[in-house]
C-alpha cells in the first residue's frame, strides 16, 4: 500500500483566519491523483478537493487550494477564512493512476475553527 | 436521490461470533470499498470491488470476506468476530469514471467483547 502521511494530529484556528494542512506520500508512480477528505462531526465523509499528477496547477475549490509539490512528495490543504462548518477532521488520500481505484487514506488531521 | 446506506448502525457482539455488515448503494456504481477506521491510523482497506463476482483483498483483510452478487451490495462478514475488530466500519462506492471520488456510507459502530 501507498504511504500518506500527515504529521499535524490537531489544529485550532481562528474563525476567519487561514489554516494549512500538511500531508506527504511516498510512491513510485508518475501518475497519481491525491485527495483530501473532509469527515465533519456527524461522520460521513466527503470529497474536498481532488488533483492529478500531471497537472502542474494546484487544485481550488471555493476557500479550499492546495499546494502540490510532486518533487517533494507534498500536498498541503489550505482552508481561507475558516468557518464554523469547516471543523472537521481531514484526511489526505492518494490513488494510483489508470484502472486502480482503490484510495490509501492519510491518519487525518482534526481541525477545530474557533468562534 | 441515489445514495448508499449501511446496516447495522451500531452492533455489539462476541469474541467468536460470525457478524454480518450490510451496504447497499443506488448509484449503479461499479466500485465498492469497505475500510475501517480507528484512531491514529485513518481509513485502512479491507476489501474491495470493481464489479459483480470480482473482490479483492485490501492492506487489513485478515478475518474478514466479502461478496458481490449484485450492482448494489457489498456485504462484509466477519467469520469469527475478534476483540481488534472493534472499530467503525465504512463502505464508499465511486464510478470508474470520476477517479477517486468516493461516496461514504454514514459508518456502522462494531464493538466485540
Amino acid at each position: 500500500a501507498q504511504t500518506v502521511t500527515q504529521s499535524q494530529p490537531e489544529m485550532s484556528v481562528q474563525e476567519a483566519e487561514t489554516v494549512t494542512l500538511s500531508c506527504t506520500y511516498d510512491t513510485s508512480e508518475s501518475n497519481y491523483y491525491l485527495f483530501w477528505y473532509k469527515q465533519p462531526p456527524s461522520r460521513q465523509m466527503i470529497l474536498v478537493i481532488r488533483q492529478e499528477a500531471y497537472k502542474q496547477q494546484n487544485a481550488t475549490e471555493n476557500r479550499f487550494s492546495v499546494n502540490f509539490q510532486k518533487a517533494a512528495k507534498s500536498f498541503s490543504l489550505k482552508i481561507s477564512d475558516s468557518q464554523l462548518g469547516d471543523t472537521a477532521m481531514y484526511f489526505c488520500a492518494f490513488m494510483r493512476g489508470v484502472n486502480d481505484y482503490k484510495l490509501s487514506f492519510g491518519a487525518g488531521t482534526t481541525v477545530t475553527v474557533r468562534a | 436521490d441515489a445514495e448508499i446506506t449501511q446496516s447495522p448502525r451500531h452492533k455489539i457482539t462476541e469474541t467468536g461470533r460470525q457478524v454480518t455488515l450490510a451496504c447497499h448503494q443506488t448509484w449503479n456504481h461499479n466500485n465498492m470499498f469497505w475500510y475501517r477506521q480507528d484512531l491514529g491510523h485513518g481509513l485502512r482497506l479491507i476489501h474491495y470491488s470493481y464489479g459483480v463476482q470480482d473482490t479483492n483483498k485490501g492492506e487489513v483483510s485478515d478475518g474478514y470476506s466479502v461478496s458481490r452478487s449484485n450492482t448494489e451490495d457489498l456485504p462484509l462478514t466477519l467469520e469469527s468476530a475478534a476483540s481488534s475488530q472493534t472499530s467503525v466500519y465504512f463502505c464508499a462506492s465511486s464510478f470508474s469514471d470520476s477517479p477517486g471520488e468516493l461516496f461514504f456510507g454514514e459508518g456502522s459502530r462494531l464493538t466485540v467483547l
